[in-house]
């Protein structure tokens, strides 16, 4: 399984731009890349996927280096509304297969300070 | 929008009870994922299922079963309740990725389960 590591929390302040990377050393060539963001008492929401290199969307980037071993979820001018626990994801659950490659990492708690 | 949900947000049983946790899904999805939560422990997958009576292991399937009888409801089973299976239990669903290892989950809000 590709074990996953992220930071375990991070402060910002409001406005700032917020980056947080996990690690994903042993990622395996047809694993993608998926953040999710989670509020308390609610379920894990999708933010963010890629393969490599860069991704962006109306919320997020994600930026993968050439070995992707690492990846980093880019969140521009963090908000109050922005203080959740960013969880990364790599690789998959294949049908049939007998077995899976699904990792979650521990989620970095960030915190918006105003 | 997908909706993804779970048959009760807060659940109390006794040890040794058999519990059923139910998880409905509304968009036709055939990938279906029952996830336990714990602080310091991220979520963790107990089992999957990829179609109707299909189901593969996850990493902590001991003590779980599940049943899928319609492509809609995916069901967890805890055959007798112990007090290390209080935790907050997710259930997730995903569209299939046949040739291509991409994942994008859909998740209902959760059972928190307490075991006395």
């Amino acid at each position: 399984l590709a074990k996953t590591t992220q930071p375990i929390s991070m402060d910002s302040y409001e406005g700032q731009e917020v980056n947080i990377t996990c690690s994903h050393n042993n990622i395996a060539t047809n694993d993608y890349i998926t953040w999710y963001q989670q509020f308390p008492s609610q379920g894990p929401r999708f933010i963010i996927q890629g393969y490599k290199t860069k991704v962006t969307n109306e919320v997020a980037s994600l930026f993968i280096p050439a070995d992707r071993k690492s990846s980093t979820l880019s969140l521009p001018r963090v908000s109050l509304s922005d203080t959740a626990v960013y969880y990364c994801l790599v690789g998959f659950a294949e049908r049939g297969a007998g077995s899976y490659q699904l990792t979650f990492g521990k989620g970095t708690k960030l915190s918006v300070i105003p | 929008d997908v909706k993804v949900t779970q048959s009760s947000r807060y659940l109390v049983k006794r040890t040794g009870e058999k519990v059923f946790l139910e998880c409905v899904q509304d968009m036709d999805h055939e990938n279906m994922f029952w996830y336990r939560q714990d602080p310091g422990l991220g979520l963790r997958l107990i089992y999957f299922s990829y179609d109707v009576k299909m189901k593969e292991k996850g990493d902590i399937p001991e003590g779980y079963s599940v049943s899928r009888e319609k492509k809609e409801r995916f069901s967890l089973i805890l055959e007798s309740a112990s007090t290390n299976q209080t935790s907050m239990y997710l259930c997730a669903s995903s569209l299939p990725t046949p040739g291509l290892k991409s994942y994008e989950q859909y998740f209902g809000p959760g059972t928190r389960l307490t075991v006395t």
